[in-house]
């Protein structure tokens, strides 16, 4: 069966940083871009970054870009997300997804997590 | 600028039918999209991909009451046979130029 699994997700104060995790099985980790979404309290869906399988080509929303890094480790299928200088408006649920851009290309992203919660406040 | 536009709430009764509807911009016509449903409290789901000829890919596991159809710059998803558990949240969702775009997303009831 196809998991993911997020982690991390903390109360932070402004200005400070965070690393989210999201463990993956149940398929070959290395072969899928990975994504990650995230959800404001009461709002709709936002992407926010994706990765390519091996070529780790990366894409970012305008709204993180600068701030956020997403990376990965194949060899512990396991996705990341580096939050930076944090704001009140990257208080969110945090969601990771199979599937994503790899480079020039989309593949759909099929399989969620269950999320984890950052929350930015003093 | 590529846009996906949905109706905020949508209701049917349990039994019935339902097709939510799902706009792209113009000048995206030929944009597929997929469809994803968020039930209370709980992580996205995929449900399926539509692309302009209407042809579909469906996620694992989805029923055959989630059916998918395409007309221009829309993209319709319709569920039959209405049950309490389809009472959520329906995002559509594409892709272009190394971004990713979501819907604002249609709050489903089921009466």
């Amino acid at each position: 069966e196809v998991q993911l699994l997020e982690s991390g997700g903390l109360l932070v104060q402004p200005g400070g940083s965070l690393r989210l995790s999201c463990a993956a099985s149940g398929f070959t980790f290395s072969r899928f871009a990975m994504t990650w979404v995230r959800q404001a309290p009461g709002k709709g869906l936002q992407w926010v970054s994706s990765i390519g399988g091996s070529s780790g080509s990366t894409n970012y929303a305008d709204s993180v870009k600068g701030r956020f890094t997403i990376s990965r480790d194949n060899s512990k299928n396991t996705l990341f997300l580096e939050m930076s200088s944090l704001r009140a408006d990257d208080t969110a649920i945090y969601y990771c997804a199979k599937g994503g851009w790899d480079r020039n290309y989309y593949y759909l992203m099929d399989v969620w997590g269950q999320g984890t919660t950052v929350t930015v406040s003093s | 600028q590529l846009v996906l536009t949905q109706s905020p709430s949508a209701s049917a009764s349990l039994g019935a039918s339902v097709k939510l509807a799902c706009t792209l911009s113009s000048g995206h016509i030929t944009n597929a999209i997929a469809w994803h449903q968020q039930q209370p409290e709980k992580g996205p789901r995929y449900l399926m991909k539509i692309n302009l000829d209407g042809s579909q890919i469906k996620g694992d596991g989805i029923p055959d009451r989630f059916s998918g159809s395409s007309s221009g710059t829309e993209r319709y998803l319709t569920i039959s046979s209405l049950q309490s558990d389809d009472e959520a949240d329906y995002y559509c969702q594409t892709w272009d130029s190394g971004i990713v775009l979501f819907g604002g997303g249609t709050k489903l009831t089921v009466l």
